[in-house]
């Protein structure tokens, strides 16, 4: 059974940072390209950021790049989102997401529950 | 950026009635002889993650009911409820992937009429 179970999520100051970690089991990680996609709330899906299987290839929405890192440690299953410089409108429930190809760029397979982040004073 | 524009925002459907939601890509999202498009359906209830119901735009995901078909190409598409059960009662997005960034509707709420 595939599983994707995120942690790190939490209260933070706007400019302040937080680390997003996913745990995953049940599939061959490493095979798999990730995402993570934010759900503001009461609003809809928006895609983050994504990182291919072998690591090869990162790719940014416009609003994450040069503030957020996408990473992955195929050794622990993990997928990692570091976020700094975050702000009131970072406010969301952060998804981790299987792509259901290796090579990014398609329709997610399995979400994992998702991780509340608050940017707030 | 491709932007993905559903309609209509809100549906009210009376239960065994047939749901009709579309989706329109602000260009064509189809692979040039529009033997593959690069869509996907989800459905969200309150207070859980999205599920895939249907990717290529019309093939339906691991365990999806029939009830539920996809259909269109290139800029134009829709999903469409059988005959609505109690539990389909939820909200849909269309997500696009022919391009990066990858993008979502803004959602269609299907309610009880």
């Amino acid at each position: 059974e595939v599983q994707l179970v995120e942690s790190g999520g939490g209260l933070v100051e706007p400019g302040g940072s937080l680390r997003l970690s996913c745990a995953a089991s049940g599939f061959s990680f490493s095979n798999y390209a990730m995402s993570w996609v934010r759900q503001a709330p009461g609003k809809g899906l928006e895609w983050v950021s994504a990182i291919s299987g072998s690591d090869y290839g990162i790719w940014y929405a416009d609003s994450a790049k040069g503030r957020f890192t996408i990473s992955r440690d195929n050794s622990k299953n993990t997928l990692y989102l570091q976020m700094n410089s975050l702000r009131a409108d970072d406010t969301a429930i952060y998804f981790c997401a299987k792509d259901s190809q290796g090579n990014g760029g398609h329709d997610f397979d399995y979400w994992g529950q998702g991780s509340l982040v608050t940017v707030s004073s | 950026e491709i932007v993905m524009t559903q309609s209509p925002a809100t549906l009210s459907v009376s239960p065994g009635e047939r749901a009709t939601l579309s989706c329109r890509a602000s260009q064509s999202i189809s692979s040039s002889n529009l033997a593959w498009h690069n869509l996907a359906w989800y459905q969200q209830k309150p207070g859980q993650s999205p599920r895939l119901l249907i990717y290529g735009a019309s093939i339906r995901a691991t365990g999806i009911p029939v009830r539920f078909s996809g259909s269109g190409s290139g800029t134009e598409f829709t999903l469409t409820i059988s005959s609505l059960q109690s539990e389909d009662f939820a909200v849909y997005y269309c997500q696009q992937y022919a391009d990066w960034p990858l993008t979502f509707g803004g959602g269609t709420k299907v309610e009880i009429k």
